[in-house]
């Protein structure tokens, strides 16, 4: 069975900082990955996804994600974080031999110090 | 830009009774899904929807869960009977295809007293 785990329930970073989001997967087959945010009180919004082609794969608000198959990682990333990006950060896997559902990760708190 | 819509916001609802969570997924999508999340654990899913029928469901997914498309607009998920244990944040999401990303609604809060 697919699972995800994401660890760091919460991180939290200073503006301007690195922003380190990390995600393993377990998949036996080969895995469609995506990054979800989700701000207080809204739904889940996709930042980004990874289905095949190139492993390093850019979204929205400058947040990135690659895929290293060999560490079952797909880590997420932003150069410099603003206060903005404060929100659940959630890694999820679909298996496309199982409906395409999505099997998410337990989440991870951005906190952004000013 | 086409979103997925739900309603309403925020039922309450007394355990025991029925109720039924609306959706309307974007207009072009064709796979349908419903998920829930219990204030501060992971989101779950329920039930993907595909072709008019349940293509997978969870083991939450109980006989007490019912999906419909009742029409080309609607995607419905009715609880025959609410228990305490139902109260969650529903969303509905839809997508094109199944390897295109699934598009979510802002959620429906139930709240089973």
């Amino acid at each position: 069975a697919q699972s995800v785990t994401q660890l760091g329930s919460h991180v939290s970073v200073s503006e301007g900082a690195l922003v380190l989001l990390r995600c393993n997967y377990s998949s036996s087959v080969p895995p469609y990955l995506f990054w979800y945010v989700q701000y207080p009180n809204q739904g889940l919004q996709l930042l980004l996804k990874y289905t095949t082609g190139a492993t390093l794969v850019k979204g929205i608000n400058g947040f990135e994600a690659e895929f290293k198959k060999s560490e079952t990682s797909f880590h997420l990333t932003k150069p410099s974080a603003h206060m903005s990006d404060a929100a659940e950060y959630f890694c999820a896997v679909s298996d496309p031999d199982s409906s395409y559902k999505l099997i998410f990760g337990s989440g991870t708190r951005l906190l952004v110090r000013p | 830009e086409p979103e997925v819509t739900q309603t309403p916001s925020h039922q309450v609802t007394q355990m025991g009774q029925e109720v039924i969570l609306r959706c309307v997924p974007i207009s072009n999508h064709l796979y349908f899904y419903w998920y829930r999340q219990i204030l501060g654990q992971k989101v779950e899913f329920l039930v993907s929807f595909y072709n008019n029928e349940i293509s997978e469901k969870s083991e939450i997914f109980d006989d007490q869960f019912s999906v419909e498309r009742p029409d080309g607009s609607n995607f419905t998920l009715k609880i025959r009977s609410t228990k305490l244990e139902d109260s969650a944040m529903y969303f509905c999401a839809s997508s094109t295809s199944g390897i295109h990303e699934q598009y979510f609604g802002p959620g429906t809060r139930l709240t089973v007293t």
